[in-house]
């Protein structure tokens, strides 16, 4: 089986430009969430979609968006780029959502450079 | 607030010692459920370990182990016997759902690495 799939893989925007980072969970999982991790952090939470709608959504600035559609699959979109926006772009799938879920299963991640 | 710490930024050990990775959190709700990642150098997380906050039974999984205890708010993790293929970045995390809302608060995580 196939697990988390993340695309593009690496990828290079200027300030101001817009990205969006596609994310393909486990079959039959259900919930995806979205996660950024600057080098040397630990990952941020961003996003949360169940269903296809939202279920909970980190400190992030309103020019990050997401959204999943019926076969799961999920977007993230980042608006007006900021050179703090470098960073890996991680997505998980879990079965449900909540703390019930049990584990997270990561993607490779999108790793995103602003220059 | 919710908060994961991982104080120790970085270890280095020799092949075949023990290790262990401390995490302490904080949270205000009394169900909460924590994890163990690690986080090989090709940067996808890999689940090790969940506990939820009614479950301080400590457990052995081969070569880890981990050690709960709700009275200090610390959920540890020790490899015994390391490899060199134990380096890596170990992430610990803390998962609640407040009013239904999901949240998930990782830690700034500990790089291990394991000399040959």
């Amino acid at each position: 089986d196939a697990g988390v799939t993340q695309s593009p893989t690496h990828l290079i925007k200027t300030r101001g430009q817009h990205v969006t980072l596609r994310c393909s969970p486990i079959s039959g999982h259900k919930s995806v969430s979205w996660y950024q991790q600057v080098l040397g952090q630990g990952p941020q939470f961003i996003f949360q979609y169940y269903e296809k709608e939202e279920r909970g959504r980190g400190n992030f600035p309103d020019r990050f968006s997401a959204r999943q559609f019926p076969n799961y699959s999920s977007e993230l979109n980042v608006n007006a780029l900021l050179l703090g926006d470098s960073a890996l772009y991680l997505c998980a799938s879990s079965l449900r959502t909540g703390a019930r879920t049990g584990e997270l299963f990561f993607g490779e991640g999108s790793r995103l450079t602003v220059l | 607030a919710q908060k994961v710490t991982q104080a120790q930024t970085e270890i280095s050990v020799v092949e075949k010692e023990d290790v262990t990775l401390d995490c302490v959190y904080e949270t205000r709700d009394t169900t909460y459920y924590l994890f163990w990642y690690k986080q090989p150098p090709s940067g996808e997380l890999v689940f090790l370990i969940r506990r939820n906050s009614f479950d301080e039974q400590n457990e052995i999984s081969g070569r880890y182990s981990w050690n709960f205890q709700k009275s200090t708010s610390s959920f540890n993790f020790t490899i015994t016997a390391s490899q060199v293929v134990d380096s890596a970045v170990y992430f610990c995390a803390l998962s609640e759902v407040t009013s239904g809302t999901y949240k998930y608060i990782f830690g700034t995580g500990t790089r291990l690495k394991v000399l040959a």
